[in-house]
C-alpha cells in the first residue's frame, strides 16, 4: 500500500530534550515536506526537499532541522524543543520534476505527529 | 506572493442539502489549485485539483469545485451533503512562474458540520 508513515504518532517531551520525528514514504517520490498545523493558522511549511541531499527552508524553519540522506526518509529534528513548538506535525511527499507539470502533483500526507513540549 | 483565503471558519449544513466551502486565491503566475480534507485524527487527503481546461472539476466522494478566474475563486461544492462529510477542508494553491515551482500554500481551513 502506498503510504507516508510517521513516528511517533504522539510525543510528550520537556524543553531542551532533543527529539527526532521520522517520516518515510514508499512511493519513490522526489519531493518531501514537513508542515505544522496550529488552530486558526492552517498548515505552515517548515522545510522541504526536492531530492536526496537537497533541502530548503519553508515559512517557519526556526528551531528545526532536516536531512535527506535517502530518497524515502525525511526526518525532522528538534535540537532543543521549546513550548512554542507544541503542534501537530505532518510529513508529505509528491512526485517532482523540473517541468511545470510538477506544480500540479498532489501531495500525500502522513497521519500526523502530535507533539507536546512542556 | 501567493496566498489563499478561506473566509469561513465553519460551515453548517443539513444532511441532503447542497454545500459550498469558499476559497479565494492570489498568485503571480498560473494557479494550480487543490482541495484537501482532514477527518478527525487523520492526515490530509487529496480531494481534487484544477490545472487547466474545464472550470468545473470533479473529485472524490462526490465533491466538485468551480474555478473562476475573474473572481480568483475555487469554491468546493457538493449537491447533497452527508453526515460523513463533516471534516476540516483545506484549499491550497501553488503557482508556476519564471520557470520554477512555488511552494504549496494552504488556507486556514474550514470546518464543515453536516447535521442529520
Amino acid at each position: 500500500e502506498a503510504q507516508v508513515t510517521q513516528n511517533p504518532r504522539y510525543l510528550i517531551t520537556v524543553t531542551g530534550k532533543k527529539l527526532t520525528v521520522t517520516c518515510s514514504q514508499n512511493m519513490n517520490h522526489e519531493y518531501m515536506s514537513w508542515y505544522r498545523q496550529d488552530p486558526g493558522l492552517g498548515l505552515r511549511q517548515i522545510y522541504y526537499s526536492m531530492n536526496v541531499e537537497v533541502t530548503d527552508k519553508g515559512d517557519v524553519p526556526e528551531g528545526y532541522k532536516v536531512s535527506r540522506k535517502e530518497k524515502r526518509n525525511f526526518p525532522l529534528i528538534l535540537e532543543s524543543p521549546s513550548p512554542n513548538q507544541t503542534s501537530l506535525y505532518f510529513c508529505a511527499s509528491s512526485l517532482y520534476s523540473r517541468g511545470a507539470e510538477s506544480s500540479y502533483n498532489e501531495q500525500f500526507f502522513g497521519p500526523g505527529t502530535r507533539l507536546t513540549v512542556l | 506572493a501567493q496566498s489563499v483565503a478561506q473566509p469561513e471558519d465553519q460551515v453548517n449544513v443539513a444532511e441532503g442539502n447542497p454545500l459550498t466551502v469558499k476559497c479565494t486565491y492570489s498568485v503571480s503566475g498560473n494557479p494550480y489549485l487543490f482541495w484537501y480534507v482532514q477527518y478527525p485524527n487523520r492526515g490530509l487527503q487529496f480531494l481534487l485539483k484544477y490545472i487547466t481546461g474545464d472550470n468545473l472539476v470533479k473529485g472524490s466522494y462526490g465533491f466538485e469545485a468551480e474555478f473562476n478566474k475573474s473572481q480568483t475563486s475555487f469554491h468546493l461544492k457538493k449537491p447533497s451533503a452527508l453526515v460523513s462529510d463533516s471534516a476540516l477542508y483545506f484549499c491550497a494553491v501553488r503557482d508556476w512562474y519564471g520557470g520554477s515551482q512555488g511552494n504549496l500554500i494552504f488556507g486556514k481551513g474550514t470546518k464543515l458540520s453536516v447535521k442529520p
